[in-house]
């Protein structure tokens, strides 16, 4: 079946270090793809999104996330993480000609001060 | 811009009877909005795409009938659980479709005792 996945349930990391989180997902074709944030009791925030063009994206708070076409992936990564990038990260992906979006299983990032 | 609202934010309820929540795109209009369950340390699933002025699409595996979404407007979708019970207890999250992205609300707890 057509997925996204999320290779980390649960990462913990010192501030300061550097982060990255896996997404791949296994739809052929064209799609378009997104990191969304949620914080402790808040909605999903959008990090960012890739259409088309520099598969190298920025984001919001210092976060970006680099398109591989031929390993199907879109990684999330800060250089140096903070106590506040605790949350849980979701990577989503909206298929192509549809227009829902699905979503990987999320991986929960816990920052130690 | 681009911001949507859910109400309640936080509902309990009885067995055996029914919930409305609402959706509403605060400054844009939406044809397409989609409702998702969260449960608790999971992803977002999908539960239905809200096209205005038509029927939802169901995903497999969710009740039309007991999850009835109605789209009267292009700023309104309405998914109202019937005869809910406590499996039905889940975090609610709708969606507004705008160009390529999709806006969250903030999410409705629904609590069935």
């Amino acid at each position: 079946a057509q997925s996204v996945s999320q290779h980390n349930h649960h990462v913990i990391l010192s501030e300061a270090a550097s982060l990255e989180l896996g997404c791949n997902y296994s739809y052929g074709g064209t799609v378009n793809l997104f990191w969304y944030v949620q914080y402790p009791g808040q909605h999903l925030q959008l990090l960012l999104k890739y259409f088309s063009g520099d598969p190298l994206v920025k984001g919001i708070k210092g976060f970006e996330a680099e398109f591989i076409k031929s390993k199907f992936s879109f990684n999330l990564r800060k250089p140096s993480v903070q106590w506040s990038d605790t949350a849980e990260y979701f990577c989503a992906v909206n298929p192509p000609l549809g227009n829902d979006m699905r979503f990987g299983a999320g991986t929960r990032l816990t920052v130690k001060p | 811009g681009a911001v949507v609202s859910q109400h309640p934010s936080r509902v309990i309820c009885k067995s055996g009877t029914s919930v409305k929540i609402e959706c509403r795109s605060l400054d844009f209009q939406a044809t397409t909005m989609f409702w998702y369950r969260q449960f608790p340390k999971q992803s977002l699933m999908l539960m239905a795409t809200s096209n205005e002025g038509s029927k939802a699409t169901y995903e497999q595996g969710v009740e039309k009938d007991k999850f009835l979404i109605n789209h009267a407007s292009l700023t309104l979708s309405t998914l109202t659980v019937t005869s809910a019970h406590p499996e039905d207890s889940s975090f609610y999250i709708c969606s507004a479709r705008r160009y390529n992205e999709q806006f969250f609300g903030p999410g409705t707890r629904l609590t069935v005792l």
